[in-house]
């Protein structure tokens, strides 16, 4: 089965900064990666698909980029509603695995 | 617009089962792959699976095969999940996920149902 590596687990960020969090295979997955922004006590919410297409209403604040193994998420201008856990996904043989998850906390 | 509507929290003893609904309204339900994520408390997104009503075919995690069944009721538009043999380490909130066709991404969501394992 697949694995995948996300990381970090956490970080502290403040209104406006720019973050990344990254993500990575352990083979070759095309572009079949995936970004979640999940608040507390909700469902997770799409947000980047393909690895770098914007899912219909996210602002443009966030971008995914990476092919292959190694992928990015980056979040600029951190806005007070960004703070979340975010998660990646990828898609291989037909089955599904999500990342550990990146908690991101207000500095 | 597109809604999945899942059915309200469950309490349940070690060893029973439960079947969890996921509804959906605003869309053509055959057209759609849905979804089975599990995350235990405090804890990670776990893909279960998935079915494809369409075409009556499922594929199971590893980790939930032989424990875990999807349905499809395409006669009320609702999707169905059911665990058996539970214990407490599948107290958890489930949510169905509704991906399109052949897509890997899950665009649409369920608000989730926890299930609570206790004796």
């Amino acid at each position: 089965d697949i694995q995948m590596t996300q990381s970090p687990s956490s970080l502290s960020a403040s209104v406006g900064d720019s973050v990344t969090i990254t993500c990575q295979a352990s083979h070759d997955i095309s572009n079949y990666l995936n970004w979640y922004q999940q608040k507390p006590g909700k469902a997770p919410n799409l947000l980047i698909y393909h690895a770098s297409s914007l899912h219909i209403g996210v602002p443009s604040r966030f971008s995914g980029s990476g092919s292959g193994t190694d992928f990015t998420f980056t979040i600029t201008n951190l806005q007070p509603e960004d703070f979340a856990t975010y998660y990646c996904q990828q898609y291989d043989d037909h089955l599904i695995t999500f990342g550990q998850g990146t908690r991101l906390d207000i500095k | 617009q597109f809604q999945l509507v899942q059915s309200g929290p469950e309490v349940q003893k070690p060893g029973s089962s439960v079947r969890v609904s996921c509804s959906t309204s605003g869309g053509t339900f055959s057209s759609y792959t849905f979804n089975w994520v599990r995350q235990a408390p405090g804890q990670g997104l776990e893909w279960m699976g998935r079915i494809i009503p369409i075409l009556g075919t499922s594929n199971y995690a590893q980790k939930f095969q032989g424990r875990v069944t999807f349905t499809a009721d395409k006669s009320t538009n609702t999707a169905y999940m059911e665990v058996t043999s539970l214990t407490s380490e599948d107290t958890a909130v489930f949510y169905c996920a509704r991906s399109l066709g052949s897509a890997h991404f899950l665009d649409y969501w369920g608000q989730g149902t926890l299930v609570t394992v206790s004796s």
